[in-house]
């Protein structure tokens, strides 16, 4: 059975600060998912990484998938305030696995 | 741009009551799901479905059942709401084949009292 684990669950993070969301899964997969969600809304499609080595960026967002570890990082440079979410990442096996989701608080 | 709508932003309903929670898509999607998300358990599929008249179940398909009549409409249904089944649901969307981005719409928060 697929499993799908964030860590951390919850961070609070200084604006201007660096840090990064790990995403575990265990089983193989060419299909990695990064949602964010903003507190009452639903979910909002960020990435798809599709193969081994792929990285995507958006704004202080970068994403990147390494399938031999059977791990996805998130990189968030240099926090801004309207970066404060939950970010969830999500594999595909023969269905749609998501992690538990990490809830970034950034501090002004 | 693609949308999925849900029929309710909020519903209040009694324990025992028949609820029925509706999810609409404009991107003539194959996939169609229904999420619950709570508290600490992160999102949980109840059921899906991958062509009209066709489901699967999820992770937690027990107290619930689902309708696809059509390509662009996928109903939940409650048959007999229950206050365990207070939570917030999620419909979502993706193609068949390919990427297999998954949509949500906007989500429906359900109250059992």
């Amino acid at each position: 059975e697929l499993k799908v684990e964030q860590n951390p669950l919850f961070l609070s993070m200084q604006e201007g600060k660096n840090y990064t969301i790990y995403c575990n899964y265990s089983t193989t997969s060419d299909r990695l998912y990064w949602y964010r969600q903003d507190p009452g809304k639903s979910l909002e499609s960020l990435f798809v990484l599709l193969s081994n080595g792929a990285v995507k960026q958006e704004g202080r967002l970068m994403a990147s998938l390494d399938t031999k570890a059977r791990l996805s990082t998130l990189h968030i440079t240099a926090a801004v305030h309207d970066l404060s979410a939950t970010y969830f990442c999500a594999v595909r096996d023969d269905k749609i696995i998501f992690g538990k989701g990490t809830r970034l608080h950034i501090l002004p | 741009d693609v949308k999925v709508t849900q029929s309710s932003r909020y519903l209040v309903k009694r324990t025992g009551e028949k609820v029925f929670l509706e999810c609409v898509q404009d991107m003539d999607h194959e996939n169609m799901f229904w999420y619950r998300q709570d508290p600490g358990l992160g999102l949980r599929l109840i059921y899906f479905s991958y062509d009209v008249k066709m489901k699967e179940k999820g992770d937690i398909p027990e107290g619930y059942s689902v309708s696809r009549e059509k390509k662009e409409r996928f109903s939940l249904i409650l048959e007999s709401a229950s206050t365990n089944q207070t939570s917030m649901y999620l419909c979502a969307s993706s193609r068949l084949a390919g990427v297999y981005e998954q949509y949500f719409g906007p989500g429906t928060r359900l109250t059992v009292t």
